[in-house]
């Protein structure tokens, strides 16, 4: 089982421009959460996908969107960016998207904006 | 919504002697809460779960424990190598049933040979 896996690692864009992060979930979930992790930060939990829908979001604007294909893996597109946008972006993905259980975690991108 | 503290300065320790981080929170108890391990520029791994019915969690040198009167969480990781220098985040989830998990800055651990 590969796990969670995230394309691209590293991620170099301009301000202005858009950019598409993905994510194939753990073999068997069909829940997908993506975080924003700024440096010396916690994770911040931006949406989450189950059933190719939004089902929750964190306070994030409406530069950031996403989608979630029907093989369960998922994409994060932000478009404008700033430089404040400069984060590692981490996908999670879970067996459960309502009860509590632990989240499985890529090894994530990370996005410079210059 | 839910605060979490989680003491920002590093803990350097002796190999072999008992870590303990604290995470403390804020408003509501939540329905469990969960510790992850996070290595620079990787994703967090998870570590432990504990419910609000669950007094104390073990899982080898692991043991995590969960004060919902307190609102307070212990994590403390026995005889310490090397190898368990990283990051340790805790988390939560933001509603009651919900997985979306709000997480602390984390407390970086270093142990020194």
């Amino acid at each position: 089982d590969a796990g969670v896996t995230q394309s691209p690692t590293h991620l170099i864009k301009t301000r202005g421009q858009q950019v598409t992060l993905r994510c194939s979930p753990k073999s068997g979930h069909d829940t997908v959460s993506w975080y924003q992790q700024a440096l010396g930060q916690g994770p911040q939990f931006i949406f989450q996908y189950y059933e190719e829908e939004e089902r929750q979001r964190g306070n994030f604007p409406d530069r950031f969107s996403g989608h979630q294909f029907p093989n369960y893996s998922s994409e994060l597109n932000v478009n404008a960016l700033l430089l404040g946008d400069s984060a590692l972006y981490l996908c999670a993905s879970s067996p459960d998207w309502l009860s509590g259980t632990e989240a499985f975690f890529g090894q994530g991108t990370r996005l410079t904006v210059v | 919504s839910q605060k979490i503290e989680q003491n920002s300065e590093a803990l350097n320790i002796q190999e072999g002697k008992t870590a303990t981080l604290t995470c403390n929170y804020t408003n509501y108890s939540p329905a469990y809460l969960q510790w992850y391990r996070q290595d620079p520029g990787r994703g967090p791994v998870f570590l432990l779960l504990i419910r609000e019915n669950e007094k104390e969690k073990r899982k080898e040198r692991l043991k995590v424990t969960f004060d919902t009167t307190l609102k307070q969480s212990l994590f403390h990781i026995t005889a310490s190598q090397p190898a368990d220098s990283a990051t340790y985040l805790c988390a939560l989830p933001m509603g009651y049933g919900n997985n979306r998990l709000a997480f602390g800055k984390g407390n970086q651990v270093v142990v020194i040979p």
